[in-house]
């Protein structure tokens, strides 16, 4: 079946360091890849989306790029902020299906100063 | 822009009990779902209805009901709410499509003493 798998449970950055949140997916069918990000009592909302191969998308400073050969979608920033910590998801929904996301477990990202 | 409203925010519940949980969107979206959220386990699909009047089961059914009274409601049963049960409860919604963005509400807690 479909899944997604996210290493990191929980990330922990000083203020201005780069990020990589690591995200690989399985599918058989054509993927989508999203990424959502949920502060702290608040609801999910999408940061990223892309369903093409090779092709970096971007949005609020960070950055995507699916890998349909190794079957990635890992979410990048160059300097991360206070304001940057969260909760951030990455989902999968293949492209034969109507509706369904597979979500990873999660990466609890904190910044400090 | 449109928003999706759950009710209650919070919820207590005794072992055994019943319990409803309800949700509204006024996005016009035909697809809705139910998630829950665990630490530490991301958003398991519990059901989900891709038009008024349909119902389809996600990886986590059992132990609960769902209906969709209409296009813009969709309510959650937990049947027998489980003892030391804690989790939070996402509503959601979408137009179809493969590439659409899913909007979520901001939860529903659930606590079981």
């Amino acid at each position: 079946g479909d899944s997604v798998t996210q290493t990191e449970g929980l990330v922990t950055l000083t203020k201005g360091l780069p990020v990589m949140l690591n995200c690989t997916y399985q599918t058989t069918y054509s993927p989508f890849l999203f990424w959502y990000v949920q502060h702290l009592n608040e609801a999910p909302k999408l940061l990223l989306k892309s369903s093409t191969d090779n092709k970096r998308t971007e949005h609020q400073g960070f950055y995507a790029t699916l890998h349909k050969s190794s079957s990635s979608f890992h979410l990048q920033k160059s300097s991360v902020q206070l304001s940057d910590s969260a909760l951030y998801f990455c989902a999968l929904r293949r492209g034969s299906a109507l509706g369904r996301l597979h979500f990873g477990a999660g990466t609890q990202l904190i910044v400090i100063p | 822009g449109g928003i999706i409203t759950q009710t209650p925010k919070f919820l207590i519940g005794q072992e055994g009990q019943k319990l409803t949980l309800k949700c509204q969107q006024n996005f016009n979206h035909d697809t809705m779902y139910w998630y829950r959220q665990d630490s530490g386990k991301g958003l398991r699909l519990i059901y989900y209805s891709i038009t008024e009047n349909d119902l389809q089961k996600g990886d986590l059914s059992e132990g609960y009901d769902a209906s969709r009274e209409k296009k813009s409601s969709f309510s959650l049963t937990v049947t027998s709410a489980q003892k030391n049960e804690m989790a939070v409860f996402l509503c959601a919604s979408s137009r179809q499509g493969t590439n659409t963005e899913v909007f979520f509400g901001k939860g529903t807690r659930l606590t079981v003493v």
